[in-house]
């Protein structure tokens, strides 16, 4: 069954540097989202990406973050100059495809640790 | 705005029995999508269940099922004969069309043998 990937599956950097979070979506997905996780607290909505642009941000989502699809498979999130409150599990999902749009699919996350 | 709400932070039940969690939702929408989400220990997100608001007929997943309740605005997820590898955070989450997901604070369910 196809699934969603992230890479890596945790990542630790230094505060104030830039990480790249990757994705590969089900192949055959057209919608494109990533969600945080602060440990401990509920998963929050940060952008949904279509047609290679943002079509919703939340406010979280501020301009220390940036998506890409570099190419046909990847879905990038960037975090520059990260701060230690963007410590947390980062989601990627997609939808769409022969299921629809209303189901979002998960990958199984991205441990960022900023020290 | 849609908020999600479950009451109960916590859950147990004993291996083989039925357990029954809770999710509340606020919406002035009349056609949206709810879903039960598991996360393990291993932190992924694994869909368990989704109903669409336009069926009256309750979703059921083997194990899994749920009571929607739309007047009501609620979803609550029953699972039956439950197994020690159902132990996890069950997250409710509400999405409308074209929107995006809502999620509730989830409920940690323990399950003991």
């Amino acid at each position: 069954e196809p699934e969603v990937t992230q890479t890596p599956s945790h990542q630790v950097t230094q505060m104030g540097q830039e990480v790249i979070l990757r994705c590969v979506p089900i192949s055959n997905h057209l919608y494109f989202y990533w969600y945080r996780q602060i440990l401990g607290q509920k998963v929050e909505f940060l952008v949904s990406f279509y047609n290679n642009e943002i079509s919703e941000k939340s406010e979280i989502f501020d301009d220390q973050f940036s998506v890409e699809r570099p190419d046909g498979s990847n879905f990038t999130l960037k975090i520059r100059s990260t701060k230690l409150e963007d410590s947390a599990m980062y989601f990627c999902a997609s939808s769409g495809g022969q299921g629809g749009t209303d189901t979002q699919y998960f990958g199984p996350g991205t441990r960022l640790t900023v020290l | 705005a849609q908020t999600v709400t479950q009451s109960q932070p916590e859950m147990s039940v004993q291996e083989a029995e039925t357990v029954t969690l809770s999710c509340t939702y606020d919406t002035s929408e009349s056609d949206y999508y709810l879903f039960w989400y598991k996360q393990p220990p291993s932190r992924q997100m694994i869909l368990v269940i989704r109903q669409e608001a336009y069926k009256q007929q309750n979703a059921t997943e083997n194990r899994f099922s749920v009571n929607f309740q739309k007047a009501a605005k609620s979803f609550s997820l029953k699972i039956s004969d439950s197994q020690l590898g159902d132990a996890a955070m069950y997250f409710c989450a509400y999405r409308n069309y074209g929107q995006n997901f809502v999620f509730g604070p989830g409920t940690r369910l323990s399950v003991l043998p």
